[in-house]
């Protein structure tokens, strides 16, 4: 199984600042034959359930802010809030879809300063 | 609008059976892959497993922690997906997510809590 590392498990940051969350697969989730990396971020805000933000790697899903963006390849992955708002104080989850079982990092807890 | 709603979770003893279904709307059902995660109760996000749209083939795929007991399966003429849980433990007890699985998961259900208590 594809083991999905975190980091940090949680981050306070002022509101209007930058927060990034890093995300490290245990093996190459990069599929050569179309170069696309196999990686998707959520946000879950508390008592609802996540929602995709993120989708090979660095593909924003239709709705989700501009301040969001996400980066990376191979094993090595992040996803960057360029300006943090009150509304994006959530838990954060990598997930990895290149192979099953499909596996989510432990997540991180973002909160503001 | 897309929406799931799942349905059936409640509280079950070990070793008892429940079956969670999932109604779908707001997209084409039949071509859908779709998808089971759960989140045990102050824990982080579990896939349990998917099955293919019928003319990817209709297959299953099943995590370690289910496989064996728990099945998957859909009924795309009331476009609602299914799990059938058998066998369950304390450690099952979560919150069942339905999910429709395209590049990600990009919908997800309001979700159906399980308990497994004795």
């Amino acid at each position: 199984d594809i083991v999905m590392t975190q980091s940090p498990d949680s981050l306070a940051v002022s509101l209007g600042e930058r927060a990034t969350i890093n995300c490290k697969s245990s093996q190459d989730i990069l599929y050569s034959s179309n170069n696309k990396n196999y990686l998707a971020w959520y946000q879950q805000i508390p008592g609802q359930p996540p929602k995709l933000l993120i989708f090979w790697a660095s593909t924003r899903e239709s709705g989700v802010p501009d301040r969001f963006s996400g980066s990376g390849s191979g094993t090595d992955f992040t996803l960057t809030i360029s300006s943090l708002q009150a509304e994006d104080v959530a838990v954060y989850y990598c997930q990895q879809y290149y192979s099953l079982p499909i596996t989510f990092g432990q997540g991180t807890r973002l909160e503001i300063k | 609008e897309v929406q799931l709603v799942e349905s059936g979770g409640g509280l079950v003893k070990p070793g008892e059976s429940l079956r969670l279904s999932c109604a779908a709307s707001g997209f084409s059902f039949t071509s859908a892959w779709m998808s089971w995660v759960r989140q045990a109760p102050g824990k982080g996000l579990e896939w349990i497993g998917r099955i293919k749209s019928k003319t990817g083939g209709g297959t299953t795929d099943y995590a370690a922690p289910v496989k064996d007991r728990f099945i998957i399966s859909r009924d795309d003429s009331e476009n609602t997906l299914f799990l059938q849980m058998n066998s369950l433990k304390t450690e099952d007890t979560a919150l069942y997510y339905c999910t429709k699985y395209s590049s990600g998961l990009d919908y997800w259900g309001q979700g159906t809590l399980v308990t497994v208590s004795s």
